[in-house]
């Protein structure tokens, strides 16, 4: 079965600083996709980004973007700019490629960003 | 506006009681999820539909159950064999097929077991 570790419960960072949250997962497949979602207070769960596990290039979203090792099995999450509106829970999950599309979750890190 | 639907927001219950959770979508998808959220964890799956009349077990489909009877609706309901049922509950949907579709999750239903 794949597994979804990630290793911080917390992290903090100030306005207009870089963060960088880690995800490692655990799959025997080739064919996969990763994604990071955000839970901000309201609870909504809202896709920040995702990465099919065939493309060697990383996924970027504005001021969000992945470092994607596949040898590694790691898959982080860099924000740029941070802004207030970015303190949130983080998902990291993952998908496999074939069959149902089941969503594999990771216990969540919670960003704080301080003025 | 095309989304989904969680009613109600906040959910009380004794124990020993039955209780359905609403999930509604207008997106036209064929798939649809349910998932619970505990604290320090993350989401976890309890049942997935991907079409009307057909509904699979989860990780963690003891003490609940749903139905599928029309392709908007996928109500979940926690009956009183489930030992623990405070938490979060979280309603998703989809397209269906093995090429990626991206889920789309409600707003969420809190239940409390008092």
């Amino acid at each position: 079965a794949q597994t979804v570790t990630q290793s911080q419960p917390e992290m903090s960072v100030q306005e207009a600083e870089t963060v960088t949250l880690s995800c490692t997962y655990d799959t025997s497949e080739s064919d996969y996709y990763l994604f990071w979602y955000k839970q901000p207070p309201s609870r909504q769960m809202i896709l920040v980004i995702r990465q099919e596990a065939y493309k060697q290039q990383n996924a970027t979203e504005n001021r969000f973007s992945v470092n994607f090792q596949k040898a590694a099995k790691s898959f982080s999450l860099k924000i740029s700019d941070s802004q207030l509106g970015d303190a949130a829970m983080y998902f990291c999950a993952y998908r496999s490629g074939t069959g149902f599309q089941k969503l594999v979750f990771g216990t969540g890190t919670r960003l704080l960003v301080s003025p | 506006d095309g989304g989904i639907t969680q009613s109600p927001k906040y959910l009380f219950r004794k124990e020993g009681q039955n209780v359905t959770l609403s999930c509604e979508q207008n997106l036209n998808h064929d798939a649809m999820y349910w998932y619970r959220q505990d604290p320090g964890q993350g989401l976890r799956l309890i049942y997935y539909s991907q079409i009307v009349n057909d509904f699979q077990k989860g990780d963690i489909a003891e003490g609940y159950s749903v139905s599928r009877e029309k392709k908007e609706s996928f109500p979940l309901t926690v009956t009183s064999a489930q030992k623990n049922p405070t938490a979060f509950y979280l309603c998703a949907s989809s397209l269906a097929g093995a090429s990626y579709n991206e889920q789309f999750f409600g707003p969420g239903t809190r239940l409390t077991v008092l």
